[in-house]
């Protein structure tokens, strides 16, 4: 059964701190890693990963996947208030499948 | 707004009863999702539609659970004899439908309370 794992589940730092979320994954026939963000809502999109060693960037937010260790890191530099949210990782797996399997999430609270 | 939308936003019903929600996708986009989210979990997968046909369906969909896209635009869920632990967010989702790699758009859900 394929498998996501977020850590830390829940983290909570001050304005201007960088913090660095985790992703680990065991599936088979890996296509694709994606990082969302949900702020009580709908899951916005933020990256999409397919290669090794690629970083992704947005303003402050970052991501980058390792294909041989099986995991992806997200970094958010300068963090501010609007950035508490959950933040999920999922992946999509399988020969023919679309489907995401999702880890539980890393719940981030960003304090003035 | 052109993103995905999602039709209640909200719906209490008694345990029995039977409930159905409404999901349009993003225009153009062939590919509809559909996805169940509890408290402190992240979403999980239940069925897929590439246009009209339903072509994947978790073990999680119980025969209890239907979903439709009778015309390859919008879909409907439809939960029978309700139970109270279906309650949960229904999430919508859509991809274009072009590719192997894609991002899914989520819509806001429907969050479901079954007393």
């Amino acid at each position: 059964e394929d498998k996501v794992v977020q850590s830390p589940l829940s983290l909570v730092v001050h304005e201007g701190d960088t913090v660095t979320l985790n992703c680990s994954y065991e599936v088979t026939n890996f296509r694709s890693l994606l990082w969302y963000k949900q702020e009580k809502k709908a899951p916005t999109f933020l990256f999409m990963l397919t290669s090794s060693g690629i970083e992704k960037k947005s303003g402050r937010l970052s991501s980058i996947l390792d294909k041989k260790e099986l995991f992806s890191i997200l970094n958010i530099t300068a963090t501010q208030t609007g950035d508490s949210a959950v933040y999920l990782c999922a992946v999509v797996s399988g020969a023919g499948s679309y489907q995401l399997t999702f880890g539980k999430g890393t719940k981030l609270s960003v304090i003035p | 707004d052109t993103g995905v939308s999602q039709d209640p936003r909200h719906k209490i019903t008694k345990r029995g009863q039977n409930v159905t929600f409404r999901c349009d996708p993003i225009s153009e986009h062939n590919r509809l999702y559909w996805y169940r989210q509890t408290l402190g979990q992240g979403p999980e997968f239940l069925t897929y539609f590439q246009n009209e046909a339903q072509l994947e369906k978790s073990r999680l969909l119980s025969d209890r659970f239907s979903a439709e896209r009778p015309k390859g635009s919008f879909s409907t869920l439809e939960i029978q004899r309700t139970e109270q632990g279906d309650s949960a967010m229904y999430l919508c989702a859509s991809s274009l439908g072009l590719g192997r790699q894609e991002t899914q758009y989520f819509g806001p859900g429907t969050r479901l309370l079954v007393l």
